[in-house]
């Protein structure tokens, strides 16, 4: 079936530094991928999204490329900040279809000052 | 203008009790989703609605859950004789239907959060 693997945290970095959260997915066919993010106390809100093969999402310095040939969606920024602290899932939904979103477990990412 | 609304936002309940579980969507939304976020995992589905009928009820855990949407809006999801595995935060979503587009985005509610002592 389809599943989402991301890396378990927490990640602890120090602002400023590079971020790389590695997710894989096994899925049928070409489904669409995202990042959501959940920061503390707020609700699950969309990131960034990809639709088909090496396509790019972005969104407040976020980027992730759909990577058929490895089954990946890695979430890379150049320059973390504090404020990015937060619990980062990936996930999955079959294309072109009105249905159930597939979450990885989540990644919880803590930023140091 | 408003998101998805969830009531209540915290509800503790003994083991056994009948539960409800409201999620107001986004106005216009025909889809409703529902899905169950334990400590420490992602969310996992639970239930989809277009319109008033359910779409896929695939992941509802067994027959003590059963949500309903029937007017096409409000959504409740019912618990009956919960049990403590019961305790998570559950989540509503919805989306609206875009003729042509391969995806319409779901916008999630704050969720609640139901303990069961």
């Amino acid at each position: 079936g389809n599943s989402v693997t991301q890396m378990e945290g927490p990640v602890t970095l120090s602002e400023e530094a590079f971020l790389t959260i590695n997710c894989t997915y096994t899925a049928t066919g070409y489904p669409s991928l995202f990042w959501y993010v959940q920061y503390p106390g707020e609700g699950l809100q969309l990131l960034l999204k990809a639709t088909k093969a090496d396509d790019k999402g972005s969104n407040k310095g976020f980027e992730a490329t759909y990577r058929k040939e490895t089954t990946s969606f890695h979430l890379e920024k150049g320059s973390v900040q504090v404020s990015d602290s937060a619990v980062y899932f990936c996930a999955l939904k079959r294309a072109n279809r009105d249905d159930k979103i597939i979450f990885g477990k989540g990644t919880r990412l803590h930023i140091l000052p | 203008g408003a998101g998805v609304s969830q009531t209540p936002s915290n509800k503790v309940t003994e083991k056994g009790k009948y539960v409800e579980l409201r999620c107001d969507p986004i106005s216009g939304h025909t889809a409703l989703y529902w899905y169950r976020q334990s400590l420490g995992q992602g969310p996992e589905f639970l239930i989809y609605f277009q319109g008033t009928g359910a779409a896929d009820d695939s992941g509802l855990p067994n027959d003590r859950f059963f949500a309903v949407r029937p007017e096409g809006s409000v959504s409740t999801l019912k618990i009956q004789r919960t049990e403590r595995g019961d305790s998570a935060v559950y989540l509503c979503a919805s989306s609206s239907q875009t003729s042509g587009s391969s995806y319409n985005e779901q916008f999630f509610g704050p969720g609640t959060r139901l303990t069961v002592l």
